[in-house]
């Protein structure tokens, strides 16, 4: 039982580059999530989706985009790089975004943008 | 946004001593949730909180639910040098559908 899958582990881009954060899970869930974590920040929500179809803007949004592909799959995509989206991104999935939310995470994509 | 105010934000303790730390909030939440994250790992919940007042334990956690439903705290008792970690606080605000995360304690042992 893999739970929630992240794609890539470590990934390097230059400024002004694309890329597509890759996320999956096996448990049947309706939400999923995407984070980023900065030193002393903890963890920071950009968007999430709380069913298939439909998404909406978290806390720090601006500079991605994301896509509830089916009901497993949820990525996350980062048009042109900067520096400041240097960070670790985690995704995450529940039963569902309300009540008894327990959320759980993937293992990180760590990012760095030069 | 909403903020989960977390301290400490790191404590340097030998092993076999207790630890305590907690989360505080001018907002009232519906859950709180206690995770634990490894170096290169993501978060792994540790004990989930349903009910004002609510004690719960898991091994030698104990977790509980604010009478004012505005905090917790967790509390880990004899630590072991496998306590090592990053614990987050999290909390559902009533009506809402996102999480709000507290900044972590770093928890280090020395031997």
């Amino acid at each position: 039982n893999a739970g929630v899958t992240q794609t890539p582990k470590f990934q390097v881009l230059k400024t002004g580059q694309s890329m597509t954060l890759q996320c999956a899970q096996d448990m049947n869930h309706n939400s999923m999530y995407w984070y980023r974590q900065d030193p002393g920040m903890g963890l920071r929500l950009i968007y999430y989706s709380a069913s298939e179809g439909t998404t909406d803007k978290g806390e720090v949004p601006n500079g991605y985009n994301v896509s509830r592909l089916n009901k497993r799959e949820f990525s996350l995509r980062l048009e042109s790089a900067a520096p400041s989206q240097t960070s670790v991104y985690f995704c995450a999935s529940s039963e569902a975004a309300i009540a008894k939310n327990i959320q759980y995470f993937g293992a990180g994509t760590r990012l760095s943008v030069l | 946004g909403q903020q989960l105010n977390q301290s400490p934000q790191s404590m340097f303790i030998q092993e076999g001593e207790d630890v305590s730390m907690n989360c505080t909030s001018s907002s009232i939440f519906n859950t709180w949730l206690w995770y634990k994250q490894d170096p290169g790992e993501g978060p792994v919940l540790l004990i989930a909180l349903y009910k004002a007042g609510e004690l719960t334990s898991n091994g030698r956690l104990t977790a509980q639910f604010g009478i004012t439903r505005k905090d917790s705290f967790l509390n880990i008792s004899a630590s072991i040098p496998s306590d090592v970690g990053i614990y987050f606080c999290a909390g559902l605000i009533q009506g809402a559908q996102k999480l709000v995360f507290g900044q972590g304690t770093r928890l280090t042992i020395n031997p």
